[in-house]
């Protein structure tokens, strides 16, 4: 099973600025990897596919990066919305998939 | 308009058994293979299995495999998630969850409600 392993577990930001998240698989995953965000009491959205395509209507902030075992997601300039957690998922060796245990970003 | 409309909340005591439904909207019901992602509470995503509707076939995470049925009706598009023995770590939102934008990989871009299901004595 592939363990993915995000970091750091909190990350504090002020609004406008860049916020960094960080996705560690434990062997190589290729691009096969998702960004979703999650609000409380809400379903994830997915945000990010393939390492680095936005989903379909995930404004332009959002970008991903990486490929083989290190991926990052970068909102550029942090709006209010984007305050919630974060979670990464690989499916590249399945079953089974598997998620990291999230980053929660919070208003500094 | 894809939808993934899941039953309601259940509270159940260990040991006994429960079973969620999932039901996409339109035409998408025999066009993809549905995920289930539990949550529980305060914590992270964790993957079951899935189904592939229009054959029935399944696969499952291991520590599912023998507890945790995934099944289909076609006469009404709908799919099951059936758990049994349950436990009070089962405790937990679970999730239906579809690819449509990138049809190939699981990556969900559409969720259901989620059904909370509660076991406790």
């Amino acid at each position: 099973e592939i363990v993915v392993t995000q970091s750091p577990a909190t990350l504090s930001v002020s609004p406008g600025e860049r916020a960094t998240l960080s996705c560690r698989a434990s062997q190589s995953i290729n691009s096969n990897l998702a960004w979703y965000q999650q609000k409380p009491g809400q379903a994830p959205r997915l945000l990010i596919y393939g390492a680095l395509t936005r989903a379909s209507g995930v404004p332009a902030r959002f970008s991903g990066s990486g490929s083989g075992t290190e991926f990052t997601l970068t909102i550029s300039s942090l709006q209010s919305e984007d305050f919630a957690v974060y979670f990464c998922q690989q499916y590249n060796n399945w079953p089974p998939i598997t998620f990291g245990q999230g980053t929660r970003l919070e208003i500094k | 308009q894809v939808q993934l409309v899941q039953s309601g909340a259940e509270a159940k005591q260990p040991g006994a058994s429960v079973k969620v439904s999932c039901k996409p909207s339109g035409d998408i019901f025999t066009g993809h293979h549905i995920h289930w992602v539990r949550q529980a509470p305060g914590q992270g995503l964790e993957w079951m299995g899935k189904i592939d509707p229009k054959t029935g076939g399944t696969h499952f995470a291991q520590k599912f495999q023998g507890r945790v049925t995934l099944s289909r009706d076609t006469s009404i598009s709908t799919v099951y998630m059936e758990m049994n023995r349950l436990r009070s770590d089962d405790s937990a939102v679970y999730y239906c969850a579809i690819s449509v934008e990138a049809a190939a990989v699981p990556s969900y871009d559409y969720w259901g409600q989620g059904t909370l299901v509660t076991v406790s004595s």
